[in-house]
């Protein structure tokens, strides 16, 4: 079975500054994906950004980008230069390669402070 | 492309009844999954369609059920509703490929009473 685990419940971050979200994850499989999705108060999950467990490097989408250590089974999430419209609860979640059943954490939100 | 669309947004119910709700996947994809948020219990998996079959379920009891079509739409029913039934429910799908990607759909919102 697979866990994640998120173990920030709040996080806060100035405007224009830079933040990490911590996630950390248990599998005994080694063909997996890892993701941070983004829920606004809409409520409506965004995908923020993927990772490949079998890609040594770490994934970036503009402003952000995963810091992934394979052997220490932890995925963090870095946002530079946060905005306003970064201000939402982050998912940390796993699936395994040939499945579709994503496990999420327990999610981390994130206050912007102007 | 049009996103994933989820119908109704939003539902009330009293305790007893049945409900069902409705997920069209982005156009292409065939793969339609469906997760239950609370407050208390965070975001669980539910099912997953592929081809009009489930294909994998989570841990939850038969009260809850889906079924998928052949434009690879999908329904999702709860019989019997109880208060600890309600909840966001969201719908995702996926284009089947190297990198699994799932995209959710706006939810709906369900309150039993």
């Amino acid at each position: 079975a697979q866990t994640v685990t998120q173990s920030q419940p709040e996080m806060s971050v100035q405007e224009a500054e830079t933040v990490t979200l911590s996630c950390t994850y248990d599998t005994s499989e080694s063909d997996y994906y890892l993701f941070w999705y983004k829920q606004p108060p809409s409520r409506q999950m965004i995908l923020v950004i993927r990772q490949e467990a079998y890609k040594q490097q770490n994934a970036t989408e503009n402003r952000f980008s995963v810091n992934f250590q394979k052997a220490a089974k932890s995925f963090s999430l870095k946002i530079s230069d946060s905005q306003l419209g970064d201000a939402a609860m982050y998912f940390c979640a796993s699936v395994l390669f040939g499945n579709e059943k994503l496990t999420f954490g327990t999610g981390t939100r994130l206050t912007i402070i102007p | 492309k049009a996103g994933v669309t989820q119908t109704p947004r939003y539902l009330i119910k009293t305790r007893g009844q049945q409900v069902t709700l409705s997920c069209s996947p982005i156009s292409g994809h065939r793969s339609v999954s469906w997760y239950q948020q609370t407050p208390g219990q965070g975001l669980q998996f539910l099912f997953e369609y592929f081809s009009e079959t489930q294909r994998n379920k989570g841990n939850f009891p038969g009260r809850f059920s889906g079924r998928q079509f052949s434009n690879s739409r999908s329904e999702m029913n709860v019989s019997t509703l109880e208060l600890g039934d309600s909840a966001l429910y969201l719908c995702a799908s996926s284009l089947l490929g190297e990198v699994k990607t799932q995209y959710f759909g706006p939810g709906t919102r369900l309150l039993v009473l």
